[in-house]
């Protein structure tokens, strides 16, 4: 079935760095566009990032740019976000969501089930 | 801070209607998507476009959209629908993506 599992995540010390993972399987992932969305505990939805489905196109969220870097291998049906210099307001479960979108819209139609992420010395 | 703005919690009567909002500039341009989440669980889309469900969703799910606002509306609310809702949609620009702050609904 259509599925998106994240990996990576962990406790980490502030400054220091992790790469997410995130495996597709049952679509033809490389017709998609994906995305990085986190969520803080007891928080809303931050979008982080999303790239297009052949890696052209890729935009970040302020809280991301020049410390995240999204990325794709779509030989591999795999999705990365690579942290850097990550900060305790970086501690969140961290979802791969697949992205249906038009000109119009951009939803987000498949998710992960997240992988948390705590950055705490 | 959200561009998107949501009341942070409804509550609403077993079998009665809700309606939950969802303002912001970027609404008068794009149309927002809405997503379910459960404690404990990922979100779930309900809405996306200009009022389309994925498949699985129930008809009791609908959305419009007037002006800057975009609206969520539930007819029939039953139990299984006591969740978080939030809603999305392009910013201004149209490269990047907002969410709102979520709305807590509660059924009595």
């Amino acid at each position: 079935q259509v599925q998106l599992v994240e990996s990576g995540g962990g406790l980490v010390k502030p400054g220091g760095s992790l790469r997410l993972s995130c495996a597709a399987s049952g679509f033809n992932f490389g017709d998609f566009y994906v995305s990085w969305v986190r969520q803080a505990p007891g928080k809303g939805l931050e979008w982080l990032a999303y790239i297009s489905g052949g890696g052209t196109t890729i935009y970040y969220a302020d809280s991301a740019k020049g410390r995240f870097t999204i990325s794709r291998d779509n030989a591999q049906m795999s999705l990365y976000l690579e942290m850097n210099f990550l900060r305790a307001d970086d501690s969140a479960i961290y979802y791969c969501a697949r992205s249906t979108t038009s000109y119009y819209y951009y939803a987000m139609d498949v998710w992960g089930q997240g992988t948390t992420v705590t950055v705490s010395s | 801070s959200s561009d998107l703005t949501q009341d942070p919690a409804v509550s609403v009567a077993l079998g009665q209607t809700v309606r939950i909002t969802c303002q912001g500039d970027s609404l008068r341009s794009y149309y927002a998507s809405w997503f379910q989440q459960k404690p404990g669980q990922a979100p779930l889309l309900v809405i996306y476009g200009k009022n389309a469900r994925p498949s699985g969703i129930p008809d009791r799910f609908s959305g419009s959209t007037s002006g800057n606002t975009a609206s969520l509306t539930i007819t029939g609310v039953q139990a299984e629908d006591e969740a978080a809702y939030l809603c999305n949609s392009r910013d201004s620009s149209g490269n990047l993506v907002v969410f709102g702050g979520g709305t807590k609904l509660t059924v009595l």
